[in-house]
C-alpha cells in the first residue's frame, strides 16, 4: 500500500526557511508525480508544486522563486523548501501522489506549520 | 489561474437525505474535476475523479456529474459517517486549484 508521511518542524520564524520531508513507502517516487499542497486556516487549499518521476519540477507561480522541491531516490523521499516565510505561510502542509492528468489519490496525514517569532 | 467557486459553504441535512454540492469553474475544465472528503484531523480522501468516476472503495451513494464549467457532487441517503468537509479540485490545467470547501453537518 502506498503511504506518505510528512515530517519537519512545526514552528518556523519569519524570514527563515521552511523545510519538510515526505517519506514514501510502498511505491517508488521514480514513478508518477509527487506534490505539495497546503491548507490555510480558514480552509483555503493551494497546490504548491510537484516533482516528477524524472526529477523535473513545476511550481505555483504564486510562490514565485521562494519554493524548491527536491528528492532523494535512494531514500524514497522528496522535500519542500519554502524561503523567506511570513505568517501568511502558516498552514497544514500535505504531500500527495498523482498520475498525469489525474487528481491526488494518496495523501500524507499532513503537518501543521506555524510561522511565528 | 482557473477559479473554482464552490457552494454552499455549509450545509445541514438529516440522515437519509440527499445533498448536492456544486462547483463552478471560471473556464471549461473538460471534466478534469475531482471531489474529496476531509474529516477533522485527517487527510483528504479522493471520492470522484474525471467529474463522474467513483474512486476505488467509495460507496455508491456518492456520485458526480457535470461538464464544461459546472459540476456537482451528490450524496444519496446521507449517513452519519458522511459528516465532513468536501471540496472540489480542477486538474485540467496548472496551477491546480481548489474550491473553498463545503462543511456538511447533521441536522
Amino acid at each position: 500500500e502506498v503511504q506518505l508521511q510528512e515530517s519537519g518542524p512545526g514552528l518556523v520564524k519569519p524570514s527563515q526557511s521552511l523545510s519538510l520531508t515526505c517519506s514514501v513507502t510502498g511505491y517508488s517516487i521514480t514513478s508518477n508525480y509527487w506534490g505539495w499542497i497546503r491548507k490555510f486556516p480558514g480552509n483555503k487549499m493551494e497546490w504548491m508544486g510537484y516533482i516528477s518521476y524524472s526529477g523535473s519540477t513545476s511550481y505555483n507561480p504564486s510562490l514565485k522563486s521562494r519554493i524548491s522541491i527536491t528528492r532523494d531516490t535512494s531514500k524514497n523521499q522528496f522535500f519542500l523548501q519554502l524561503n523567506s516565510v511570513t505568517t501568511e505561510d502558516t498552514a497544514t502542509y500535505y504531500c500527495a501522489r498523482y498520475r498525469t492528468g489525474s487528481p491526488f489519490d494518496y495523501w500524507g496525514q499532513g503537518v501543521m506549520v506555524t510561522v511565528s517569532s | 489561474d482557473i477559479q473554482m467557486t464552490q457552494s454552499p459553504a455549509s450545509l445541514s441535512a438529516s440522515l437519509g437525505e440527499t445533498v448536492t454540492i456544486e462547483c463552478r469553474a471560471s473556464e471549461d475544465i473538460y471534466n478534469g474535476l475531482a471531489w474529496y472528503q476531509q474529516k477533522p484531523g485527517k487527510s483528504p480522501q479522493l471520492l470522484i475523479y474525471n467529474a463522474n468516476s467513483l474512486h476505488t472503495g467509495v460507496p455508491s451513494r456518492f456520485s458526480g456529474s457535470g461538464s464544461g464549467t459546472q459540476y456537482s457532487l451528490k450524496i444519496n441517503s446521507l449517513q452519519s459517517e458522511d459528516v465532513a468537509s468536501y471540496f472540489c479540485q480542477q486538474y485540467y490545467n496548472y496551477p491546480y486549484t481548489f474550491g473553498a470547501g463545503t462543511k456538511l453537518e447533521l441536522k
